[in-house]
């Protein structure tokens, strides 16, 4: 079976700060992938990011970076110098071998001015 | 614009009435899907079309009935809902499952 924890359900920071999104995950395939998406308040789900089990390079664009790592079955997503337009909840996901998309609860991330 | 289209937005409805969401795509995807997002859970999937042929349903009670004309077209049909039936419903449609998902904006559905 497979799974998608997010432990934090929300999280509150200041703008500029920096803050982390963890997400852990389960699954018994050897090839899958992990999604990040972002659901502002209009609704639709935003796709940020996708990463095979076979590339563990971290990857970073502009604020966010990512950071897989097999060992733990983390995917975690930090955003740099947050902004008040990052407020969103956002979702990690995991598609494997039935080609379905498994998703995690969600954050939802505020950002103060 | 996503992609994916999905009417109407807003849906307010009665709990005796009938009416449907509407999804379309014109990404040529094969693959088309409904969830469910409620107040603070996780978004649940409720049906998967391949192809147009249905290969999941994940115990969705009968009230709700989908319909998957062409592989551009996704319906959901609703009749005789209940208030804990209020939510917003989303559809995605992929490719293959190596490209993730694209979603519409979702429809916001309060049953009354």
């Amino acid at each position: 079976a497979q799974k998608v924890t997010q432990a934090q359900t929300e999280i509150s920071v200041v703008e500029k700060e920096d803050v982390t999104l963890d997400c852990v995950y389960e699954t018994r395939d050897t090839t899958y992938y992990l999604f990040w998406y972002k659901q502002p308040p209009s609704g639709e789900l935003v796709f940020l990011i996708r990463r095979n089990s076979f590339d563990e390079q971290n990857e970073i664009s502009g604020r966010y970076s990512w950071n897989f790592q097999k060992s733990t079955s983390s995917f975690n997503f930090t955003i740099t110098a947050s902004q008040v337009v990052d407020s969103a909840v956002y979702f990690c996901a995991l598609s494997g071998n039935n080609n379905d998309m498994r998703f995690g609860a969600g954050t939802r991330l505020t950002v103060k001015p | 614009e996503t992609g994916v289209t999905q009417t109407p937005r807003h849906l307010v409805m009665g709990m005796t009435n009938k009416k449907s969401l509407k999804c379309e795509q014109h990404l040529g995807h094969n693959a088309m899907y409904w969830y469910k997002q409620s107040a603070k859970k996780p978004l649940e999937l409720m049906f998967v079309y391949n192809f147009k042929e249905q290969t999941e349903n994940n115990s969705v009670p009968s009230r709700f009935s989908p319909e998957c004309p062409n592989s551009s077209h996704l319906f959901l049909h609703l009749h005789t809902l209940q208030p804990e039936d209020s939510a917003l419903y989303l559809c995605a449609s992929s490719q293959d499952r190596s490209n993730g998902y694209t979603f519409g904006s979702g429809t916001r559905l309060t049953v009354v």
